[in-house]
């Protein structure tokens, strides 16, 4: 079974500033794809950010990158001009591939606070 | 990218009673799944949606304690049944859609549950 490990429950950076959230997953797949979730107070899962694991370009948007190394099976999340909107929970999730496609194993979360 | 419902928003229930989420969806998909996120955790995977057959559990649940329905390519219904305390928790319906030339999971905004 795929497993994804989050070891930072919490980080915190000041506003403006960058910060990377650490993400490792285990699996014996070719084809799976990782994505980063936002989870604000309000509970909503917003899709941050999305990796293919095929391509080998580390996926970006905006403010928001990824550092994908696929050997160290390891996909950290990086954000640039940190907002204090960016503050929620943070959560890395492997997808399966294959019949499986679709299915989300999640980490234990990211709990990021932004100072002003 | 789907925009996803859920009915009802929060609700506090006694324990022994079964309450119904709803899941609407403002575009045909393929795939549904329902999550769980006891307080304090991370996601779980509950069942895959399947329209027009039965839904497909995780380890852990079964189909007497969360009965699924899928009638159509839109819309899905979890109930959870015989509730008790343990069974707080937002629950959240979540929907696979090919956006901008990628297949991506989206979810919905939640019910949080309180069982007394």
């Amino acid at each position: 079974a795929q497993t994804v490990t989050q070891s930072q429950p919490e980080m915190s950076v000041q506003e403006a500033e960058t910060v990377t959230l650490s993400c490792t997953y285990d699996t014996s797949e070719s084809d799976y794809y990782l994505f980063w979730y936002k989870q604000p107070p309000s509970r909503q899962m917003i899709l941050v950010i999305r990796q293919e694991a095929y391509k080998q370009q580390n996926a970006t948007e905006n403010r928001f990158s990824v550092n994908f190394q696929k050997a160290a099976k390891s996909f950290s999340l990086k954000i640039s001009d940190s907002q204090l909107g960016d503050a929620a929970m943070y959560f890395c999730a492997y997808g399966a591939g294959g019949t499986s496609y679709g299915k989300l194993t999640f980490g234990q979360g990211t709990i990021l606070t932004v100072h002003p | 990218s789907a925009v996803i419902s859920q009915k009802p928003s929060r609700d506090i229930c006694q324990r022994g009673t079964s309450l119904t989420i709803q899941c609407q969806v403002d575009s045909q998909v393929t795939m549904m799944f329902w999550y769980r996120q006891q307080p304090g955790q991370s996601l779980t995977l509950i069942a895959t949606a399947n329209q027009g057959s039965e839904a497909t559990y995780e380890s852990g649940f079964v189909i007497d304690k969360f009965p699924i329905s899928r009638p159509n390519l839109t819309f899905s219904t979890l109930t959870v049944s015989n509730m008790s305390p343990e069974d707080s928790s937002i629950y959240l319906c979540s929907v696979d859609d090919y956006a901008d030339s990628t297949d991506t999971q989206y979810f919905g905004p939640g019910t949080r549950l309180t069982v007394l």
